[in-house]
């Protein structure tokens, strides 16, 4: 299984600003995904992030609001821009790894919206 | 309907209680189902994978799929309680596409 690395593991902002979090990866992987977690609420897939073009975002999430990077096949950022409380919550980002389709995550980011 | 639905519990066992979690779908297109266990501040980590209808077993964890009920399981004998965590069962469709569905978890206390 592949060793995934987030940053930061928690953050509390203000309303209109905006967070950068950040996915490390320990080996080469494909497939790369940003999830919302909310409470009381299921596993949500944010984007798709495609190495070298525009990731790839599930209905009700859009560019402007979720801007996401994969400069290469070992790391991708996730930017949480103009943020309101409603963005509180916990984001994760999770990679494809060996021949069955399964989804390794990492740890999360914890972030509160004041 | 929702695509997968999963009861939040919480559920509250004492040690060494078999504990059943259940989900059900409605998706005839999802073709392998897992069962993550998801402790507090961490993120989910697997905990089981099949992809055929019956039952998969590994140590005290038995997998269980229905196909033709839509249903899934999982069973956990002799409940400890570093058992205690939110599980959270997900399918996908297989082949190239990768998206998962998730259930929305099952808090499980078990209390020694």
């Amino acid at each position: 299984s592949a060793v995934i690395s987030q940053k930061p593991s928690r953050d509390i902002c203000q309303r209109g600003t905006s967070l950068t979090i950040q996915c490390q990866v320990d080996s080469q992987v494909t497939m790369m995904f940003w999830y919302r977690q909310q409470p009381g609420q299921s596993l949500t897939l944010i984007a798709t992030a495609n190495q070298g073009s525009e990731a790839t975002y599930e209905s009700g999430f859009v560019i402007d609001k979720f801007p996401i990077s994969r400069p290469n096949l070992t790391f991708s950022t996730l930017t949480v821009s103009n943020m309101s409380p409603e963005d509180s919550s916990i984001y994760l980002c999770s990679v494809v790894g060996g021949t069955k389709n399964i989804q390794y995550f990492g740890a999360g980011t914890r972030l509160s919206v004041l | 309907q929702k695509e997968v639905e999963q009861d939040p519990g919480p559920l509250s066992v004492p040690e060494g209680a078999i504990v059943s979690l259940n989900c059900t779908y409605s998706n005839s297109a999802f073709q392998y189902f897992m069962w993550y266990r998801q402790y507090s501040r961490k993120g989910p980590e697997l905990l089981m994978y099949t992809y055929s209808s019956g039952n998969k077993e590994d140590g005290r964890f038995t997998a269980q799929v229905d196909k033709s009920s839509k249903y899934i399981s999982l069973f956990i004998r002799d409940s400890q309680p570093s058992d205690s965590a939110t599980y959270l069962c997900a399918m996908g469709s297989g082949g190239s596409n990768y998206k998962l569905t998730f259930g929305k978890g099952t808090l499980l206390t078990v209390n020694p």
